[in-house]
């Protein structure tokens, strides 16, 4: 079955240190890839998206996410997060069972310590 | 005018009680979603109207009825629903065809008891 997988629950960082959020598809045929983030109170909105072409996609606010066919992977980076980076990050994919429709991963807890 | 406005932002109800949630967008999306997400887990599809018709049913109980009254506006009926119900309901609307544009409201915060 199509799927995403994100293995890292919960990520704290200090503020300035480096990021990445991993993302493992489990898929074959057309890859389309999505990193969502849902900040605390707020509602969740599109980092960034994937695709064809270039595999480094950038996004808003900094982020960054390299697509990796070999590796099945669609990782996010930040070379240096910030405390408001404090979030929920979900990786995405449009999913040919459901419609073509947004499926999400389990996501990822970041926070990040001033 | 970018936002997805939902109401009320916080419920809650009886098993017995008949409530609905609304959202309302006025972007010109002709589609239209509704998303349950529990505490610490991801957003999962619940119902798509693409056009003002329902397109997609991701086999919700009977117990959560969708509507969608004119391009605008999205309802959620919910009548006899279950403590396990409880959770942040989301809406959302794109373009038909766009679905990871979509955007997303704030949610309504559902407590059944």
């Amino acid at each position: 079955a199509q799927s995403v997988s994100q293995h890292n629950h919960h990520v704290i960082l200090s503020e300035a240190a480096s990021l990445e959020l991993g993302c493992n598809y489990s898929y074959g045929g057309t890859v389309n890839l999505f990193w969502y983030v849902q900040y605390p109170g707020q509602h969740l909105q599109l980092l960034l998206k994937y695709f064809s072409g270039d595999p480094l996609v950038k996004g808003i606010k900094g982020f960054e996410a390299e697509f990796i066919k070999s590796k099945f992977s669609f990782n996010l980076r930040k070379p240096s997060v910030q405390w408001s980076d404090t979030a929920e990050y979900f990786c995405a994919f449009l999913n040919n069972n459901a419609g073509n429709m947004l499926t999400f991963g389990g996501g990822t807890r970041l926070m990040v310590k001033p | 005018d970018t936002e997805v406005t939902q109401t009320p932002k916080h419920l809650v109800m009886g098993m017995t009680n008949k409530k609905s949630l609304k959202c309302e967008q006025h972007m010109g999306h002709r589609a239209m979603y509704w998303y349950k997400q529990k505490a610490k887990k991801p957003p999962e599809l619940m119902f798509v109207y693409s056009y003002e018709k329902l397109s997609i049913n991701e086999s919700v109980p009977s117990r959560f009825s969708p509507e969608c009254p004119n391009s605008s506006l999205l309802n959620l009926h919910l009548h006899a629903l279950q403590p396990e119900d409880s959770a942040l309901y989301l809406c959302a609307s794109s373009q038909p065809g766009r679905p990871w544009e979509q955007y997303f409201g704030p949610g309504t915060r559902l407590t059944v008891t």
